[in-house]
């Protein structure tokens, strides 16, 4: 099975700065990768799906890009409600569908 | 969009069995495809199966495939997940989610804690 692997395990950011996320995927993926994000206590939540395409209602200063097998989700200038767990998952030729191993982002 | 809500916590003891469902708002159950993924407390996110219930047909991760049952009740617009032979390993938030065609999935239903202990 393909491995996704989520760099760094945790993010010390201070607000109002950028974040940029990495996920790493064990062979190519195309662009077949979504973007989660989860707070304590909630269910995960869509960001961005095939690897750049926001959800509707995510706010612009969330992006992602890449192809194959490096991935990035960027999020600038960070705001307080940002400060969750992100996950990447991928989709490519259906099941398994692999999730990585989540990076936390913190308030620095 | 579709809402997906999920029945109550559970406590199981070890050996047992737990079933828990995901009730889908809307009119068009028949297009849906449910996701089920696992998170065990302090831990990230696994994907347990699919199912599709127009065509009744369900995939399962390897590591579940003996243990894990998924079924849909388009009468009631109801997904479930059972999963047997429980251990206390099996302690985990259970998560449904609606697959879309793509395969992200986008919504989820809001978690059902099943806590297995003797």
């Amino acid at each position: 099975d393909i491995v996704l692997t989520q760099s760094p395990a945790t993010l010390s950011v201070s607000p109002g700065e950028r974040a940029t996320l990495s996920c790493r995927a064990s062979q190519s993926i195309r662009s077949n990768l979504a973007w989660y994000q989860q707070k304590p206590g909630q269910a995960p939540r869509l960001l961005i799906y095939g690897a750049s395409t926001r959800e509707t209602g995510i706010p612009a200063r969330f992006s992602g890009s890449g192809s194959g097998t490096e991935f990035t989700l960027t999020i600038s200038s960070l705001q307080s409600e940002d400060f969750a767990v992100y996950y990447c998952q991928k989709y490519d030729n259906g099941p398994p569908y692999i999730f990585g191993q989540g990076t936390k982002l913190e308030i620095k | 969009q579709v809402q997906l809500v999920q029945s109550g916590a559970e406590v199981k003891k070890p050996g047992s069995s737990v079933k828990v469902s995901c009730k889908a708002s809307g009119d068009s159950f028949n297009t849906y495809t449910f996701t089920w993924v696992r998170q065990a407390p302090g831990q990230g996110l696994e994907w347990m199966g699919t199912i599709i219930p127009m065509f009744n047909n369900a995939n399962y991760a390897q590591r579940f495939q003996d243990r894990v049952t998924l079924t849909a009740d388009k009468s009631t617009n109801t997904a479930y997940l059972e999963l047997i032979s429980l251990r206390s390993e099996d302690t985990a938030m259970y998560y449904c989610a609606q697959k879309i065609f793509g395969g992200w999935f986008d919504p989820w239903g809001q978690g059902t804690l099943v806590t297995v202990s003797s």
